[in-house]
């Protein structure tokens, strides 16, 4: 079956620890995208990236640093410069076909920061 | 970038037809509309996208006004599990990150 992956589902740090949240596809997608999602709210854009060993900052990347060696993993580091951390945290990634695209989603990782 | 206004919440009958509005006035011509939705505490899924032509699929029909100014998603038999917040996008263009712009959505109750 293909599809995006996170773990872990729920995680809780300490204020002031760095965690790093995992996402794994194998759509063979090139783009992959961090969410960020409050109660009540929209998704809101961390980091994208477009191709391996590239990646831009979205909306809101302050506190939060990602890595692309490889195709199929983009994870995602909340540092401890992240103001308010605890939130719902979704992967995506995009498959391409002609002129329009389409966003594919993991289940999410909801961290606590305690 | 063109913006979405959705009702914040509607009912729908089980069995019945779901209707979700959309407003996107400010949408440019090579704009698409895509709906999504989120079942609680789980990730977004993809239902369906459209330019100008009403679109259908297995899970919805969209239905786009001619000045492309409003949309429609209808889901035909609403069922306990199409409950979940609907998210009505517009696509930015090419030249930019194929970021999508997601407001609050319209959280849908089907009700027995």
């Amino acid at each position: 079956d293909g599809g995006i992956t996170q773990s872990p589902k729920y995680l809780f740090r300490k204020e002031g620890q760095n965690v790093t949240l995992s996402c794994e596809q194998n759509l063979n997608h090139d783009a992959m995208y961090w969410y960020r999602q409050d109660p009540g709210q929209g998704l809101r854009l961390i980091y994208y990236s477009q191709i391996v060993n590239d990646f831009q900052k979205g909306d809101i990347a302050e506190g939060y640093s990602v890595s692309r060696e490889k195709k199929e993993s983009f994870p995602l580091t909340v540092t401890s410069a992240q103001k308010n951390p605890t939130a719902f945290y979704l992967c995506a990634s995009r498959k391409s076909s002609g002129s329009t695209d389409t966003q594919y989603f993991g289940p999410g990782t909801r961290l606590t920061v305690l | 970038d063109a913006k979405t206004t959705q009702p914040p919440s509607m009912d729908c009958a089980e069995g019945r037809a779901a209707n979700l509005p959309c407003n996107h006035s400010t949408i440019s011509g090579n704009e698409y509309v895509y709906w999504y939705r989120q079942i609680h505490s789980q990730g977004p899924q993809y239902i369906i996208h459209g330019l100008k032509n009403n679109e259908t699929n297995e899970m919805a029909s969209l239905i786009i006004t001619e000045d492309r100014k409003s949309s429609t998603l209808i889901l035909p038999h609403a069922t306990l599990r199409d409950t979940a917040v609907y998210y009505c996008i517009v696509r930015v263009p090419p030249r930019s990150n194929y970021q999508l712009i997601w407001g609050a959505g319209t959280k849908l109750i089907i009700k027995p």
